[in-house]
């Protein structure tokens, strides 16, 4: 079965430190895509990142890194210098790649991020 | 270029009653999903749709239904509501069939039910 596994509930840095947001998924597949998504205060989900699962590289966008490992099947995020307006609720995803069937999206618990000043 | 709009923002209802929410996905997008969130449960996938035809449903009773139209846009309903229905109700749009297209969500419809 698929599942995502997100341990830390809550954390909470000052402004200009670096954070990183553990994301540990498992499945069966060898076919996949993993996800980033931000939810803040307002409720809407914000896409920050995909991957595919034969696409180990890491990603750099601004302060924003992703660090995939198969071999762990990790899929980590670290914010670099992190801002207040960094605060929000973060969601690790994962889709299996079936046949015809989209849209299903298996999300991690969140780890809530508080940036403090 | 207008976001996925959901309808309504929020909703009061009495448990028993039944509700039907909506959603309008961006334009030109014809896949639509929706996901429940909950404190105790967190995210979690309840259907979708591509042009009207539901190809994928998660692990929900009967009582959660929905449907999509032919402009794409899409309703869930809700029948004899319980106290744990209560919940922020996402709806998810994207271009394409599968994951490859980048989803896009709405800023949802917080259910109470009491």
């Amino acid at each position: 079965a698929q599942k995502v596994t997100q341990a830390q509930t809550e954390i909470s840095v000052v402004e200009k430190e670096d954070v990183t947001l553990d994301c540990v998924y498992e499945t069966r597949d060898t076919t996949y895509y993993l996800f980033w998504y931000k939810q803040p205060p307002s409720g809407e989900l914000v896409f920050l990142i995909r991957r595919n699962s034969f696409d180990e590289q890491n990603e750099i966008s601004g302060r924003y890194s992703w660090n995939f490992q198969k071999s762990t099947s990790s899929f980590n995020f670290t914010i670099t210098a992190s801002q207040v307006v960094d605060s929000a609720v973060y969601f690790c995803a994962l889709s299996e790649v079936p046949g015809n069937q989209g849209g299903k999206l298996i999300f991690g618990q969140g780890t809530e991020l508080s940036v403090k000043p | 270029k207008a976001g996925v709009t959901q309808t309504p923002r929020y909703l009061i209802k009495t448990r028993g009653q039944q509700v039907t929410l909506s959603c309008s996905p961006i334009s030109g997008h014809r896949s639509v999903s929706w996901y429940q969130q909950t404190p105790g449960q967190g995210l979690q996938f309840l259907f979708e749709y591509f042009s009207e035809t539901q190809r994928n449903k998660g692990n929900f009773p009967g009582r959660f239904s929905g449907r999509q139209f032919s402009n794409s846009r899409s309703e869930m309903n809700v029948s004899t509501l319980e106290l744990g229905d209560s919940a922020l109700y996402l709806c998810a749009s994207s271009r394409g069939r599968d994951l490859l297209y980048e989803q896009y969500f709405g800023p949802g419809t917080r259910l109470t039910v009491t």
